[in-house]
């Protein structure tokens, strides 16, 4: 069935970081993907989301590609702020239901 | 906006013991779907909705049974708690997810503690 592995957690940055979060799916249609963010106590919101191949989703200076011939939706931001610090997850629809991936937890230190 | 509204927050119950978790949403969403959090497993899903009248099995449904009467309103109850259901627990709506990207809402999530 459709599956989403993302990077294992923690990640711990300094302020201005460049950041990366590695996402890959496996899916037998088209899906779309998504990334929610996570913070303390809260549930999850949508960050950003493409939904064909090349698409790029972008939004709060964070931005994935959707590349199909890697499978991928690997999240990025140039330079992270400690109000980034949350919980990431990579998510794939298609056909029915949402599959998440375990969450990728990133603390920005100041 | 209310969006979608869970409750109660949190909740210690005792092993064997039943409740029901509630959820609404006033977007008028098709879809609504029960997901529990545990650490290192992401979301999984319960059961979902994809219309009044209309329930099924996601992932994990054992030891949960969920209804759907009404558009608003997809409450998960557990029949006889155990300490593995203890968990984080969130309610989404949207409309159909496999159309063109539709975004799933959540609820604020229900921290439940089964002893």
């Amino acid at each position: 069935g459709d599956s989403v592995t993302q990077m294992e957690g923690p990640v711990t940055l300094s302020e201005e970081a460049f950041l990366t979060i590695n996402c890959t799916y496996t899916a037998t249609g088209y899906p779309s993907l998504f990334w929610y963010v996570q913070y303390p106590g809260e549930g999850l919101q949508l960050l950003l989301k493409a939904t064909k191949a090349d698409d790029k989703g972008s939004n709060k200076g964070f931005e994935a590609t959707y590349r199909k011939e890697t499978t991928s939706f690997h999240l990025e931001k140039g330079s992270v702020q400690v109000s980034d610090s949350a919980v990431y997850f990579c998510a794939l629809s298609d056909q029915g239901d949402m599959r998440f991936g375990a969450g990728t937890r990133l603390t920005v230190k100041p | 906006n209310a969006g979608v509204t869970q409750t109660p927050k949190f909740q210690v119950l005792k092993t064997g013991q039943s409740m029901t978790l509630q959820c609404a949403q006033d977007m008028n969403h098709e879809y609504m779907s029960w997901y529990r959090q545990d650490p290192g497993m992401g979301l999984r899903l319960i059961h979902y909705s994809v219309g009044a009248g209309i329930t099924d099995q996601g992932e994990v449904p054992n030891g949960y049974n969920v209804s759907r009467s009404t558009t608003e309103d997809f409450p998960l109850r557990l029949l006889s708690a155990a300490p593995s259901q203890t968990s984080v627990y969130f309610c989404a709506s949207s409309y159909e997810p496999g159309i063109s990207g539709n975004t799933i809402y959540f609820g604020e999530g229900s921290w439940l503690t089964v002893v």
